[in-house]
C-alpha cells in the first residue's frame, strides 16, 4: 500500500522556470516530511523538509508548501537550472519509536532544459 | 571522510545463488538502513536497524536477513537469489534524535542483477 502518491512521474521545465512536485499522503500520524535529491549512479540526498507545525519552509531556491487539512505538500524549485535535473523523492515519516523509517514517493524526474 | 560505503557496485547472479551486500559508515551513527530501490516505485525499506544489536522489519523484508556486525557495519544477505529481487539496493544511516527524525545519509548503491 503506496502511502505517500507523488506526482507528475516526469517533468520537463525550462532552464528559469518553476518546477512544481506535488505530494499526498494517507496517515495522520505523519509528522516529518523530507524531500530527497537523487543523481543518476549517486543515493538520494537531503534536500529539505518540513513538520506540519508550519506551513511554508524556504530555503534558497526551494520551497516546501505544507497543506495539512489536504494532507498535501508539494516542492516548489524556483528559477531551475540545469543542474537541478535529478530525480526528487517525497518521504514521510511518524515520530517516536517509528523515527527514521521514511516511506517514500514513487519520485519524480526532473529535467530542465539549457 | 567516506560517510556510506557499500560493496559491490555491481553484481550478477543466477537464480538460486546467495551473496551479501556490505554496507560501512563513519559517521558514528547509531541507526541504519537497507532499501531497495525500482522504478515507478520509489525507495523501499527492507530491513533497519534502530540501534547495534537490534534488527527490524520494513515494508518488503521477504528472501532477505541482516546482521548488524558492530556499530559501523549492517549486512543484507540474499539466501536464494529470484529474479524479482533485481534491483538497485541503497544503505542508509542516521543519527538518533532524541524522538525527533535526523537526516538520512545514503550510500550510492550496488546494482543488482538476477538472472
Amino acid at each position: 500500500q503506496q502511502q505517500v502518491k507523488q506526482s507528475p512521474q516526469s517533468l520537463i521545465v525550462q532552464k528559469g522556470g518553476i518546477s512544481i512536485i506535488n505530494c499526498a499522503y494517507e496517515n495522520t500520524a505523519f509528522d516529518y516530511f523530507p524531500w530527497y535529491q537523487q543523481f543518476p549512479g549517486k543515493g538520494p540526498a537531503l534536500l529539505i523538509a518540513i513538520r506540519p507545525d508550519v506551513s511554508e519552509k524556504k530555503e534558497g531556491r526551494f520551497t516546501i508548501s505544507f497543506n495539512k487539512s489536504a494532507k498535501q505538500f508539494s516542492l516548489h524549485i524556483m528559477d531551475s537550472q540545469p543542474g537541478d535535473s535529478a530525480t526528487y523523492f517525497c518521504a514521510a515519516n511518524t515520530g517516536g519509536t517509528s523515527y527514521g523509517k521514511l516511506t517514500f514517493g514513487q519520485g519524480t524526474i526532473l529535467t530542465v532544459h539549457p | 571522510n567516506a560517510g556510506v560505503t557499500q560493496t559491490p557496485k555491481f553484481q550478477v547472479l543466477k537464480t538460486g545463488q546467495s551473496m551479501t551486500l556490505q554496507c560501512a559508515q563513519d559517521m558514528n551513527h547509531n541507526s541504519m538502513y537497507w532499501y531497495r530501490q525500482d522504478p515507478g516505485m520509489g525507495l523501499r525499506l527492507i530491513y533497519y536497524s534502530a540501534s547495534e544489536g537490534t534488527t527490524d522489519k520494513g515494508e518488503v523484508p521477504n528472501g532477505y536477513n541482516v546482521s548488524r556486525l558492530n556499530k559501523r557495519e549492517f549486512s543484507l544477505r540474499l539466501e536464494s537469489a529470484a529474479p524479482s529481487q533485481t534491483s538497485v539496493y541503497f544503505c542508509a544511516s542516521s543519527r538518533v534524535g532524541e524522538g525527533s527524525n535526523q537526516p538520512q545519509h545514503f550510500g550510492d548503491g550496488t546494482r543488482l542483477s538476477i538472472l
